[in-house]
């Protein structure tokens, strides 16, 4: 079975601010796909990155950047000095890579305020 | 990715009765799946639509309840029958190639009352 943790529930930061999301993972696959996704207040999911189990490099896109440890089944989130229209649900997830199906975490709330 | 469209986006449905939601596809997609998000949770995937036969449904779900079409590679439907105030949620329909990332529809908010 495969389990995603999203320990926070709720940050809020004043613009500007960095924003580190924590997803905390678990899967007896080998290979796997790991995702995180935002939710806006307008209600629909929109992708932001994947990163596949057998790459470990970190990379930054913008103002996103990841942090991926398989060794602590870890694969953090960071925003860069946040935006107000950063305000969402942002969702981890991970997939298997044979039925692609998505378990996603309970999401974390970001607030950022002006 | 591909646009996903969901008809209706929203509705407030009478309990016992049942809705059908329409996911429509602009290019054909390999995989379609239909996802739950109750009021202030995460999603939970209700089932695999499968092209030409029956949907392969997660634990907790079952045909019955949540009957899945899917005709072609670019359309399918999921029906919530004999509605109660619980089915309140957002249904969101998924498409992906393989390799790929998922891409989703906007959602339909149901409501029953």
């Amino acid at each position: 079975a495969q389990k995603v943790t999203q320990a926070q529930t709720e940050i809020s930061v004043v613009e500007k601010e960095d924003v580190t999301l924590d997803c905390v993972y678990e899967t007896r696959d080998t290979t796997y796909y790991l995702f995180w996704y935002k939710q806006p207040p307008s209600g629909e999911l929109v992708f932001l990155i994947r990163r596949n189990s057998f790459d470990e490099q970190n990379e930054i896109s913008g103002r996103y950047s990841w942090n991926f440890q398989k060794s602590t089944s870890s694969f953090n989130f960071t925003i860069t000095a946040s935006q107000v229209v950063d305000s969402a649900v942002y969702f981890c997830a991970l997939s298997g890579t044979n039925d692609y199906k998505l378990s996603f975490g309970a999401g974390t709330t970001v607030t950022v305020r002006a | 990715s591909a646009v996903i469209s969901q008809k209706p986006s929203r509705d407030i449905c009478q309990r016992g009765t049942s809705l059908t939601i329409q996911c429509q596809v602009d290019s054909q997609v390999t995989m379609m799946f239909w996802y739950r998000q109750q009021p202030g949770q995460s999603l939970t995937l209700i089932a695999t639509a499968n092209q030409g036969s029956e949907a392969t449904y997660e634990s907790g779900f079952v045909i019955d309840k949540f009957p899945i079409s899917r005709p072609n590679l670019t359309f399918s439907t999921l029906t919530v029958s004999n509605m109660s105030p619980e089915d309140s949620s957002i249904y969101l329909c998924s498409g992906k190639w393989a390799g790929t990332e998922a891409f989703f529809g906007q959602g339909t908010r149901l409501t029953v009352v």
